[in-house]
């Protein structure tokens, strides 16, 4: 059963600071998502990573895959207050993008 | 284009009632998901559909029916709402093809009370 994970849940940081999220899973997979959800709203896509080492950059955002070692992070830097909202995390089950299993989400507060 | 489109955007049902959640998306995607999220929780897959007339369970399938006639259509059915169905719901579509992105792209949400 495929498992995906995520730390911290929660996190509250000064804006200007630096942060990184952890995704890890359960069972081979080479294809992660990570979404934004702010609060009452849809979710919105951020990155797409389909391999091993891939990483992939929007703005102070920064998503890494190592597929050997089933960890992803999404790295933060100098955070500011529009960056506030949950991410998620989600991880293909099978090859054919068919079940995704989606972490349970860091909820992201950045304080002036 | 609109994009993934939901109705309602809010119900309230009584227990042991149904209801039809529809979703339609205009972006010729070919696969199509739908979620539930319940409070401070992420998504989970609960049918999902790789083309017309061809659909399969997710995760938590009990006590939801779905059905895909058209492309642009994915409608999810409640037979005997319970209060363990109350959740937000979500339509999501993407589009698969070999060495494609597979990004799904989500529908706003239906908030759906079982009382």
């Amino acid at each position: 059963e495929l498992k995906v994970e995520q730390n911290p849940l929660f996190l509250s940081m000064q804006e200007g600071k630096n942060y990184t999220i952890y995704c890890n899973y359960s069972t081979t997979s080479d294809r992660l998502y990570w979404y934004r959800q702010d609060p009452g709203k849809s979710l919105e896509s951020l990155f797409v990573l389909l391999s091993n080492g891939a990483v992939k950059q929007e703005g102070r955002l920064m998503a890494s895959l190592d597929t050997k070692a089933r960890l992803s992070t999404l790295h933060i830097t100098a955070a500011v207050h529009d960056l506030s909202a949950t991410y998620f995390c989600a991880v293909d089950k099978s090859y054919n993008n068919n079940d995704m299993r989606f972490g349970a989400g860091t909820r992201l507060t950045v304080k002036p | 284009n609109a994009g993934v489109t939901q109705t309602p955007k809010f119900r309230i049902l009584k227990i042991g009632q149904s209801m039809t959640l529809q979703c339609a998306q205009d972006m010729n995607h070919n696969y199509m998901y739908w979620y539930r999220q319940d409070p401070g929780m992420g998504l989970k897959l609960i049918y999902y559909s790789v083309g017309a007339g061809i659909t399969d369970k997710g995760e938590v399938p009990n006590g939801y029916n779905v059905s895909r006639s058209t492309t642009e259509d994915f409608p999810l059915r409640l037979e005997l709402a319970a209060p363990s169905q109350t959740s937000v719901y979500f339509c999501a579509s993407s589009f698969a093809q070999g060495g494609s992105s597979y990004e799904q792209y989500f529908g706003p949400g239906t908030r759906l009370t079982v009382t």
